[in-house]
């Protein structure tokens, strides 16, 4: 079965600081992996996407991600963190199946500490 | 271009009652989607619907009912509300290809008691 682990509930990081937010993913095929951010009382808002090409992928509010096939791992990285990322950040794949279906992790809460 | 809008953004609702949410797009996409989100278990696919014309179950669809009306819009139908399906419910579309992120409706926060 295909699936996204995002295996921190929570991340703190001091402002300033780089921030990193793990996924991994399992699927069958080449992904299409996807970033979104969720702020309070709000809907989800697309990040960044990696579908083919160079592995390190560059999206809004100055964040990135790093495709790594051997570890199947998608990344979300930020070099120097804002209080205002804090939020709820989710990971997501697109099936590969043949279906329009996307897989979410269970997200990643992103407290940054002035 | 209001992108993807939702309504009601609030509802209660008691056991046995019925409600449709009604979702509708702006940007000419072919993709739609419900999903719900309930705390620690992320987002969950309820039904989808690939195209204009077509719907198909995502991992939840016990309880709930869809409707394509046309290519902007997309309801889903509680025919029996139940306390388990107490969850802010998500609108979302894609254009299907090429481009394949999703845009996200601001959602609707629904209470059964």
């Amino acid at each position: 079965a295909q699936s996204v682990a995002q295996p921190e509930d929570q991340v703190n990081v001091a402002e300033g600081n780089p921030l990193t937010v793990k996924c991994t993913y399992s699927v069958s095929g080449n992904p299409y992996l996807f970033w979104y951010v969720q702020y309070p009382n709000r809907g989800l808002q697309f990040l960044l996407k990696y579908i083919t090409g160079d592995n390190l992928v560059k999206g809004s509010y100055g964040f990135e991600a790093e495709f790594n096939k051997s570890q199947t791992s998608f990344h979300l990285k930020k070099p120097s963190a804002l209080v205002s990322d804090s939020a709820l950040y989710f990971c997501a794949v697109r099936d590969t199946g043949g279906t329009y279906k996307y897989i979410f992790g269970t997200g990643t809460r992103l407290k940054v500490l002035a | 271009n209001a992108g993807v809008t939702q309504t009601p953004k609030f509802q209660v609702l008691k056991t046995g009652q019925s409600m449709t949410l009604q979702c509708a797009q702006d940007m000419n996409h072919n993709s739609m989607y419900w999903y719900r989100q309930d705390p620690g278990m992320g987002l969950r696919l309820i039904y989808y619907s690939a195209s204009e014309g077509t719907t198909d179950k995502g991992e939840v669809p016990n309880g709930y009912n869809v409707s394509r009306l046309n290519k902007r819009e997309f309801s889903l139908r509680l025919e029996s509300a139940a306390p388990s399906q107490t969850s802010v419910y998500f609108c979302a579309s894609s254009e299907g290809s090429a481009r394949y992120e999703q845009y996200f409706g601001p959602g609707t926060r629904l209470t059964v008691t």
